[in-house]
This record gives C-alpha cells, structure tokens and sequence, in this order.
C-alpha cells in the first residue's frame, strides 16, 4: 500500500507557482521521497526525489520538512504542459531494485 | 538514465487469445517491473521481474494469467493470457535507477 497522502486534485493558474503537498508520516529515515508525474496516457516521468535536504532541479523544486513526515513539490512557473497527475512515493532504496508503489496522486489542472 | 522502448503500443484483442508485450532497455538493469493502470486509475504493480529466477508476483496477480520471461539483463516480456475485457487497461514497464517507464500498451479487449 502507498504510504503517502495527496490532495485528489488542484488547479493553479498559469505562470503562477505550483504548490503540491504530501504527507507521510510514517516515512523512515532511510527511506526517499519520490516526485513522478503522468501527463495523460503517457508513462510517468520521474520529477526529483531527496531524502532530508531540500533538492532543485531544472523542472521542479522539492523542500522536505525536518521532520520529515511531510513534502511540497513546487514546479515554479506552471504552464498548460504540467497539467497532469503527481504522484508522491516514498520508497527505501535509491538503487533501483525495488519498485515504487504509486498512490491515488494528485490531478493538477494548469488553468490560462 | 535508462531509455525503454516498449511494444506494442496499443492493440486491439479478441476475448480468450493473449498479447505479448516487450520492453528493451537501452543499458543492463537488475530488476524491470510490471504495472497495470486500469481506467481512471493508478498504477498497479504486477511483478517484479530479475533475470535468471522466476518473477515476483504481487497479491491478485497469477503466473498463469500474466506470465513474464527475462531472457537477459535488457529485455523482458509480459504476456496478458486469456484476455476478458476487464484486462483493458495500460500495461507499462520500468526499469533502472531513474525508474524509467516505457510509454505504455494500451489494450482493449473486446
């Protein structure tokens, strides 16, 4: 069962920043965070992922609190093109040897 | 990150017969997984798939009906045996650190 919990959906207007939270708070403390997302009828595509510190990359940012038991994935300037369903993971291992357990995600409609 | 071709990408099956989908990985991966993302919903995972020992089965899902072969450490295969209409779903693959996904096989069944 996923271990993590995400709003069903959420609109945000273009240009604006998006703001995607996700809770889970039995996460251990070797387990990662994980941020994919699945445009429609595509497979999901991996966003960032972190394990304490908060990370940025060229499509997102994802700060973690310290305790951990909760996340915010923030895409900074939202256009039509990240409308899609995020899903939030926490997995253990970071070597790709486990799968990852996908939740219900959260439907993030970017409105012009 | 690992690049994953995956076929074929859409099919069209009469009841009772079986579809056999493939994924390429472009590097040599440990471990590739199957997932089923019925309509409308999340995606479901189905087997984990190591080369030279027999798929890992997840609860609800059969050998028999979703057999999967893993000949060598880039390719593996998942076949849908028996089809019913309620196997209509899209079946994807993934596979290496970056947990790459194949784009997906959408069946229907009829």
């Amino acid at each position: 069962d996923a271990k993590t919990t995400q709003p069903p959906s959420m609109d945000c207007a273009e240009g604006r920043a998006a703001n995607l939270p996700c809770n889970h708070s039995t996460i251990s403390g070797n387990e990662y965070v994980y941020w994919y997302r699945q445009i429609h009828s595509q497979g999901p595509q991996y966003i960032i992922h972190g394990l304490k510190n908060n990370e940025t990359n060229e499509m997102a940012s994802l700060i973690i609190t310290e305790d951990r038991k909760s996340s915010t994935l923030i895409l900074p300037h939202a256009t039509l093109r990240d409308t899609a369903v995020y899903y939030c993971i926490v997995r253990v291992s970071n070597s790709g040897n486990t799968p990852l357990v996908f939740g219900k995600g959260t439907r993030l409609s970017v409105i012009a | 990150s690992a690049v994953i071709s995956q076929k074929p990408s859409r099919d069209i099956c009469q009841r009772g017969t079986s579809l056999t989908i493939q994924c390429q990985v472009d590097s040599q991966v440990t471990m590739m997984f199957w997932y089923r993302q019925q309509p409308g919903q999340s995606l479901t995972l189905i087997a984990t798939a190591n080369q030279g020992s027999e798929a890992t089965y997840e609860s609800g899902f059969v050998i028999d009906k979703f057999p999967i072969s893993r000949p060598n450490l880039t390719f593996s295969t998942l076949t849908v045996s028996n089809m019913s209409p309620e196997d209509s779903s899209i079946y994807l693959c993934s596979a290496g650190y970056g947990y790459t996904f194949g784009s997906g096989t959408r069946l229907t069944v009829v």
